[in-house]
């Protein structure tokens, strides 16, 4: 069980257009799921933490507006990466936990974009 | 500010041999210490964990110690096997609301990681 999927696996794209990534659970209901982002070689660093039916709350330096993310049910969170450039090619993982903050985080495989 | 650092990008054992992983951290008091494993093109899974109350966290092959005065954690793998290659990360998140040892909760803050390869 607990089981979290992420589509697609890897997206290459042109620079300016919009990517969408979604992230399910799929055995379990998610009220809160987090977005993570991993440049080469470096640790993952979090992006945002969404709970369902509401905002997103973004760490420090992570623009709102660029990285859209939307977490409409609880099983579902999409993260769109807005007029993408090459400096957003990444690793995008997502993970969910069942209840807010205070449950195991269980990762998605992570998606992989490249912005040409 | 990087809190959580893993120095060490790679690793290199002989099969049945110890493996030890390394991080270190900074501003801590009373947190919560987790390592995970990741293979391509999948998601990090959660290995073993210790609260900072703690020194020592064992589960069979896996122990984790922590040395607070140093802020330095490791964690040693005893016997080494070839599955167990792939990176591993050290991870810092909050003090658990409930229950005893397992998982951390909340906000995860990573370590860059370790590729580790354990040889036949």
């Amino acid at each position: 069980g607990a089981v979290v999927s992420q589509h697609p696996s890897w997206v290459i794209c042109k620079s300016g257009t919009s990517v969408k990534i979604e992230c399910r659970s799929l055995d379990f209901q998610a009220t809160t799921m987090f977005w993570y982002r991993q440049f080469p070689k470096q640790s993952l660093m979090l992006m945002a933490t969404s709970n369902e039916g509401s905002k997103a709350t973004y760490e420090q330096g992570v623009e709102k507006d660029k990285f859209l993310i939307n977490h409409a049910s609880l099983t579902l969170s999409t993260l769109t990466v807005t007029s993408a450039h090459p400096e957003d090619s990444s690793f995008y993982i997502c993970s969910a936990s069942r209840t807010s903050g205070s449950d195991e985080q269980f990762f998605g495989p992570g998606t992989r974009l490249t912005v040409l | 500010d990087q809190q959580v650092k893993q120095n060490s990008p790679s690793l290199s054992v002989q099969e049945g041999r110890i493996s030890i992983l390394n991080c270190d951290y900074t501003n801590s008091m009373f947190d919560y210490f987790l390592w995970y494993k990741k293979y391509p093109a999948e998601g990090p899974t959660f290995l073993i964990s210790i609260s900072s109350i703690k020194d020592k966290n064992e589960d069979g092959r896996f122990t984790v110690f922590l040395n607070k005065s140093a802020k330095h954690l490791s964690l040693h793998i005893v016997p080494s096997q070839p599955g167990d290659s792939a990176v591993y990360f050290c991870a810092r998140g909050l003090q658990p609301t409930g229950g005893a040892g397992g998982t951390s909760y909340g906000k995860l803050t990573f370590g860059q990681g370790t590729i580790l390869t354990v040889h036949p």
